[in-house]
């Protein structure tokens, strides 16, 4: 069975750089039909997608964060990483991860998230 | 200001059907798929509904979706105490080229 975990420092400096890895297990991460995605949910908000990458290493990105966000991967671990530079208060969620199938767009299974907090 | 707006709250009674809205526009809901996420509280989204009508395996056929232009619902039957969750829509939308959620709602079983 499919599972994803996140894994992180839970608190990160306003200005600093926000860095998560995904491990995932049950399956292999070298799929030629799934992306694999970062989403992070605000307190009290909805989702918002933050991007995804295939196994070759191509990504997409939301256009409201492409700026500072950088998403890379490493088959050989398992693990895919999100980076999040220049973050300030509005950066602070629970980041989850998930398998994308971005033909029909949509994630499943979510990693159980993690709440990264930006704050001094 | 989410891209996809569902109504903040609906509610029911056990037994009663109840659906929940997402409406959007010709880019997102007009042309691609809809996808719905049930969140329980304290826990990860859950994949409720995909290609605007399938559930996958595990989901109870209590659930179900539907399309229609920029608009799409989600249908719950026989409503139970454990629907108690957040709901929440999602598309891709080809203006924004990124993938879009609803802003969610939560539906509470009297």
């Amino acid at each position: 069975q499919l599972q994803l975990r996140e894994s992180g420092p839970g608190l990160v400096k306003p200005s600093g750089t926000l860095s998560l890895t995904c491990t995932v297990s049950g399956d292999s991460i070298n799929s030629s039909i799934y992306y694999w995605g970062w989403i992070r949910q605000p307190p009290g908000r909805g989702p918002e997608w933050i991007g995804s990458i295939f196994y070759l290493g191509s990504t997409h990105y939301n256009p409201s964060l492409r700026s500072r966000v950088t998403i890379s991967i490493d088959t050989s671990k398992s693990q895919f990483s999100l980076k999040v530079t220049s973050v300030t208060a509005a950066d602070t969620a629970v980041y989850y991860c998930a398998r994308h199938r971005s033909s029909w767009n949509w994630f499943d299974p979510w990693g159980q998230g993690t709440l990264v907090t930006v704050s001094s | 200001q989410s891209v996809l707006t569902q109504p903040p709250s609906a509610s029911g009674t056990p037994g009663q059907r109840v659906t929940i809205s997402c409406s959007g526009s010709s880019s997102n809901i007009g042309i691609n798929v809809v996808n719905w996420y049930q969140q329980l509280p304290g826990t990860a989204p859950k994949l409720l509904i995909h290609t605007n009508n399938l559930r996958p395996s595990g989901v109870p056929d209590r659930f179900s979706g539907s399309k229609s232009g920029t608009s799409a619902s989600l249908a719950i039957s026989g409503l139970q105490s454990e629907d108690e969750a957040h709901y929440y829509c999602a598309a891709w939308d080809n203006n924004l080229n990124g993938a879009v959620f609803g802003g969610g709602t939560q539906l509470t079983v009297l």
